[in-house]
């Protein structure tokens, strides 16, 4: 089993959609969980982390599943410009991370 | 706050040439740093991450090195390019000593050997 991973996608919803995204994972000591943006050519942009008891940042929610050794990643009303690639991220233990492959998502009019 | 910045932008070398990216960090001490790789379509590799100055852990075996001279400056370097080393490359920065914080990223150099 891969350390992570992640549907690649792509996810093609319309404008105003609820998408969700899963990330898996195999090393049950990882303690901290993230989610990154990435625009195409650019730079992994943090999104959020993830809390144990779950956290949402206006439309974005974010959720731990240590038992099933997940993390989710829920988008409610989608637009245009949350299309991006989005990546889950989390630490190895130490001062590394360990990054997923990525999930594609186009959000069309 | 903090800032990174990374440079070139964008860099084009032929096969067997050297290679010099650096990237520094401002706003913050005694960060650790990481250098990835991105091939195109594809997830980040680490290759390089630092808790301190002089002290490098390599993560893949490779053509590349990375040396960090001052406690905000991390540079990687080649003596011989391989077509195998475009990609786009990123640099990296957490809090110093702290263990389970976010990365925050440069704005990348993308390389491409011809």
């Amino acid at each position: 089993r891969k350390e992570v991973e992640q549907d690649p996608g792509p996810f093609n919803v319309p404008e105003g959609a609820t998408v969700a995204f899963n990330c898996t994972y195999s090393n049950s000591a990882s303690q901290s969980f993230f989610w990154y943006r990435q625009d195409c050519r650019k730079e992994p942009k943090l999104l959020m982390s993830v809390y144990s008891s779950g956290n949402e940042d206006g439309r974005f929610t974010a959720q731990l599943n240590r038992a099933s050794q997940y993390i989710s990643l829920l988008i409610r009303d989608s637009k245009l410009s949350d299309s991006a690639t989005y990546l889950c991220a989390l630490d190895t233990g130490g001062f590394k991370t360990i990054f997923g492959a990525g999930t594609r998502l186009f959000v069309k009019a | 706050s903090q800032t990174i910045h990374q440079w070139p932008a964008t860099l084009v070398q032929p096969v067997g040439s050297p290679l010099s990216l650096e990237c520094t960090v401002e706003g913050t001490s005694n960060p650790n740093l990481y250098w990835y790789r991105q091939a195109a379509g594809r997830g980040l590799q680490l290759l390089f991450y630092s808790v301190g100055i002089g002290q490098i852990s390599s993560e893949v075996p490779q053509n590349l090195s990375a040396s960090r001279p001052q406690d905000r400056q991390f540079i990687l370097s080649s003596k011989k390019l391989l077509l195998s080393d475009s990609g786009f490359y990123l640099c990296a920065w957490s809090p110093m000593g702290q263990l389970n914080q976010p990365q925050h990223f440069g704005d990348g150099t993308r390389l491409s050997i011809l």
